[in-house]
């Protein structure tokens, strides 16, 4: 069993570009989420879907689209990448999304934006 | 406001030695708090999770403390070892969100040196 699986590892993209963040869980966990962690912040929720077909913006949602076609798979783009959007994106997945779950987190992706 | 502060931003210890990582929050109203450990270049994993009525709780070397009334808590790592080298997130969860909303500190860098 993998988990999470996150590709690609790190990117260098020039800035304008289109960006897809790919993200695979095989634990058929309702939940999952996108995060950033950029240094000295603490993790900041991009997108999340509670369930498959269904997506909401967390914190820091400007920039970013996602989709949620099945259970396993939750993609994050950016449309047209800025600098501003250098940053390890992280993805998660829980069981249900409520309060009480434990959130599993992927490996990350290293994204470079010049 | 939400807020999760952690401290120390960051700490080196001798192998063998014991520490205590702080974590204060002003999440309202609270659900639980976790801890999370990031390795370098990984993602977080839990390690830890304590709700209101739970005031300790260990997993190994580690033990998580929890004071909802003065929404404070601890991670105390025994006998450290260099594999225990790596950042400590606490993380509190609101009950206010269906979507278990995240709270996140900016962590503490934890070095072993041998």
């Amino acid at each position: 069993i993998a988990g999470i699986t996150q590709a690609p590892t790190s990117q260098i993209l020039a800035a304008g570009r289109r960006m897809t963040l790919r993200c695979t869980q095989d634990m058929r966990h309702n939940a999952m989420y996108w995060y950033r962690q950029d240094l000295g912040l603490g993790l900041r929720l991009i997108h999340y879907s509670n369930t498959a077909g269904t997506t909401g913006k967390g914190e820091v949602p400007d920039g970013y689209s996602v989709s949620r076609a099945n259970t396993d798979d939750f993609p994050l783009t950016l449309a047209s990448a800025v600098p501003s959007q250098t940053s390890v994106y992280f993805c998660a997945s829980s069981a249900r999304g409520d309060t009480a779950d434990t959130q599993y987190f992927g490996p990350g992706t290293r994204l470079t934006v010049l | 406001k939400n807020q999760v502060e952690q401290s120390p931003q960051s700490l080196i210890i001798l192998e063998g030695k014991n520490c205590t990582l702080q974590c204060n929050y002003t999440v309202s109203p609270f659900s639980n708090l976790r801890w999370y450990k990031q390795d370098t270049g990984r993602g977080p994993v839990s390690l830890t999770i304590m709700t209101f009525s739970e005031n300790t709780k260990s997993n190994g070397r580690y033990t998580a403390t929890l004071d909802a009334d003065t929404k404070q808590s601890s991670l105390h790592i025994t006998a450290s070892q260099l594999s225990d080298s790596a950042s400590y997130i606490c993380v509190v969860s609101d009950r206010g969100s269906t979507l278990g909303r995240l709270y996140f500190g900016r962590g503490t860098q934890l070095t072993v040196w041998p």
